[in-house]
């Protein structure tokens, strides 16, 4: 296991409300990505956050936010869940941005809106 | 858009059959080309990131080679196993500057019958 981990496990949401996703990072890890996984398909990157701060966005709407903790631990939030948001949401960690770094990744929460 | 895209979708062998299969990539702006596995309810592992044109890399039976120049990179396993069942994911990142952000293929998925 890699040591990045992620709550809730499952979460069941109604179209219109608010989420919250967590992810701790592995120690000594400052980035965290977050992705989301739709059925039949690769995780699309949503954003990164490196020492507290956004640093790179995917194609998500603004309604996807986020947030990194001064321990490098990180929340997602989505507003306004819309039926399309039902996915696998994975976040990953690394110990320094570059594109040649390893990302560790945490099992994710399945999100499903209804 | 950038496209990073895996062939095949799925593939059935038996136990002790090898297999290899294919991850297409933008050849243009290289940095690196990740791999990982990717077994049911669990995280994505980490297998390869490879940086350097002609690049070969192995962990057990698992093997990687790159071709930066016409944008390639194919996974193999020998003797395939049971346990070798999971999706394999490659992904490229993207972005200026160092993001990390990564384009995943939608995955092979390996099921390796005893």
């Amino acid at each position: 296991e890699t040591g990045v981990t992620q709550s809730p496990t499952h979460l069941i949401k109604t179209r219109g409300q608010q989420v919250t996703l967590r992810c701790s990072s592995q120690s000594g890890h400052n980035t965290v990505s977050w992705y989301q996984q739709a059925l039949g398909q690769g995780p699309q990157f949503i954003f990164q956050y490196y020492r507290e701060e956004e640093n790179g966005r995917g194609n998500f709407p603004p309604r996807f936010s986020g947030l990194q903790f001064p321990n490098y631990s990180s929340e997602l939030n989505v507003n306004a869940l819309e039926l399309d948001d039902s996915a696998l949401y994975l976040c990953a960690s690394s110990a320094l941005i570059g594109p040649s770094y390893e990302q560790y990744f945490g099992p994710g929460t399945r999100l499903t809106v209804t | 858009i950038l496209n990073v895209e895996q062939s095949p979708q799925s593939l059935h062998v038996q136990e002790g059959d090898s297999t290899n299969f294919t991850c297409s990539f933008p050849s243009s702006n290289f940095y690196a080309l990740h791999w990982y596995r990717w077994e049911t309810a669990k995280s994505p592992e980490a297998l390869f990131v490879m940086t350097l044109n002609g690049d070969e890399k192995k962990k057990g039976r698992i093997s990687a080679t790159l071709n930066t120049k016409e944008g390639y990179s194919y996974l193999y396993i020998k003797g395939s196993q049971p346990e070798d069942s999971a999706t394999y994911l490659c992904a490229f990142p993207h972005g200026s500057g160092n993001t990390g952000k990564l384009i995943f293929g939608q995955g092979t998925t390996l099921q390796v019958k005893p």
